[in-house]
């Protein structure tokens, strides 16, 4: 079966600047995560969806940072205006629900200038 | 807050040895431990997992080691080899969390 689908693979932009990553989760798999990892670091959990309502978002700068997932399938993240810690991968996993194996998209590497 | 603690940072071990990381919780409603293998450019892979009512389980060459008194747990690679030179990322989390806690991650190389 096709793995997450992530793009773009790379991303530079300068700061306050804004950005737009895209992720198609493995067919039939109904939640879906986002998540950051910073250089040396752990992915940290920014939102996760559950169908297309949001299950946990808690640690998403909502100043920030937006995430939308439309007719429950593919989902994008945006960060309007970037700041320069905001450099980062961006993740996105599915799982096919909640507690169920969580598999991981390629990611998308982003550098703010 | 890193609720998963992970060492050693980096590991270098001959082909053929025993890499060994080490991950501690304090979270005891955590009931789901995962070890995530990742290659350079690469989105984390499951490699394996266990819940608290084992103390160990074995995957081929890989085993985890869980001692739940200690809130502890480790990833033991038996016969290490090259190709297993990756990133390993120890998590957890609990039923009614969802949310996967990872550790900071251990570089390791295993060397010819």
């Amino acid at each position: 079966e096709a793995g997450v689908a992530q793009s773009p693979r790379y991303k530079i932009i300068e700061k306050r600047q804004s950005v737009a990553f895209w992720c198609n989760p493995i067919s039939g798999h109904a939640t879906l995560y986002w998540y950051q990892q910073i250089l040396g670091q752990g992915p940290k959990l920014l939102i996760q969806f559950q169908n297309n309502g949001v299950v946990d978002d808690s640690q998403l700068p909502k100043d920030r940072f937006s995430a939308e997932r439309l007719k429950g399938v593919d989902s994008t993240l945006k960060i309007q205006p970037a700041k320069l810690e905001d450099s980062a991968v961006y993740l996105c996993a599915s799982s096919w629900t909640v507690q169920e194996t969580q598999y991981f998209g390629p990611g998308t590497r982003l550098l703010v200038l | 807050q890193q609720q998963v603690k992970q060492s050693p940072q980096s590991l270098i071990v001959q082909k053929g040895g025993i890499s060994i990381i080490n991950c501690a919780y304090e979270n005891t409603a955590f009931d789901y431990f995962p070890w995530y293998q990742q290659f350079p450019g690469k989105g984390p892979a499951l490699l394996i997992a266990i819940r608290p009512d084992v103390s160990e389980k074995k995957e081929g060459r890989f085993t985890i080691s869980f001692n739940k008194s200690a809130k502890q747990f480790s990833l033991h690679i038996m016969d290490s080899q090259p190709g297993d030179s990756a990133t390993y990322f120890c998590a957890a989390t609990s039923s009614s969390g969802y949310a996967l806690n990872f550790g900071k991650g251990t570089s390791l190389l295993v060397t010819p």
